[in-house]
């Protein structure tokens, strides 16, 4: 069964400095998705970024990028030059093959980004 | 067309009562999904639909639940004999399918609390 471990239930950051949030995940298929989302004090999930299992780059958007390695099993998200923005609560999430939509997301990671 | 939109933000009920949650997607996106989120812990999956069609419905859809999207456009998230178990935020996301899915967007939430 597909699984998303997110082991930092919160993390501390000084603003302007990069953080890391780790994600490992547990899956079967070849074929699979990973997503991060933002979700800030007002409930909306925000999506960040993608990575598809076959692509072969580490995907970046703006400030984030994702390091994924896939032989570990990870895809650990990296924000750049925090901003007291970015204080929120980040899930990783899982989508298992290409047809199914259905997100299967870890239990969260709060990030506080401190001036 | 700004985003996917739920309708009410709030909703508070007594025990055993009916309720009845609206999501409206993306307009150009033909798939629709429902996810439940309790405090501290990530979105769970609940159903989704492509067009009118339902394709998938989660074991934690109780037979109390029943969702529905009858013109593929907005769905309804019905609720029957509410419990004090239900209270959570319930998520609706739109994304598209063109045999190849894209990223999820999701609406701000309906946040239920039974008392």
């Amino acid at each position: 069964a597909q699984k998303i471990t997110q082991t930092q239930p919160g993390m501390f950051v000084q603003e302007k400095e990069a953080v890391t949030l780790d994600c490992t995940y547990d899956t079967s298929d070849q074929s699979y998705g990973l997503f991060w989302y933002k979700q800030p004090s007002s409930g909306e999930m925000i999506f960040l970024i993608y990575q598809g299992s076959y692509d072969e780059q580490n995907a970046t958007e703006g400030r984030y990028s994702l390091n994924f390695q896939k032989a570990r099993k990870s895809a650990n998200l990296v924000i750049s030059a925090s901003q007291l923005g970015d204080s929120a609560m980040y899930f990783c999430a899982m989508r298992e093959g290409t047809m199914r939509g259905k997100l299967i997301f870890g239990q969260g990671t709060e990030l506080s980004v401190k001036p | 067309d700004t985003g996917v939109s739920q309708d009410p933000r709030h909703k508070i009920t007594k025990r055993g009562q009916n309720v009845t949650f609206r999501c409206d997607p993306i307009s150009e996106h033909n798939r629709l999904y429902w996810y439940r989120q309790t405090l501290g812990q990530g979105p769970e999956f609940l159903t989704y639909f492509q067009n009118e069609a339902q394709l998938e419905k989660s074991r934690l859809l109780s037979d109390r639940f029943s969702a529905e999207r009858p013109k593929g456009s907005f769905s309804t998230l019905e609720i029957q004999r509410t419990e004090q178990g239900d209270s959570a935020m319930y998520l609706c996301a739109s994304s598209s399918w063109t045999g190849k899915n894209t990223e999820a967007f999701f609406g701000q939430g309906t946040r239920l609390t039974v008392v």
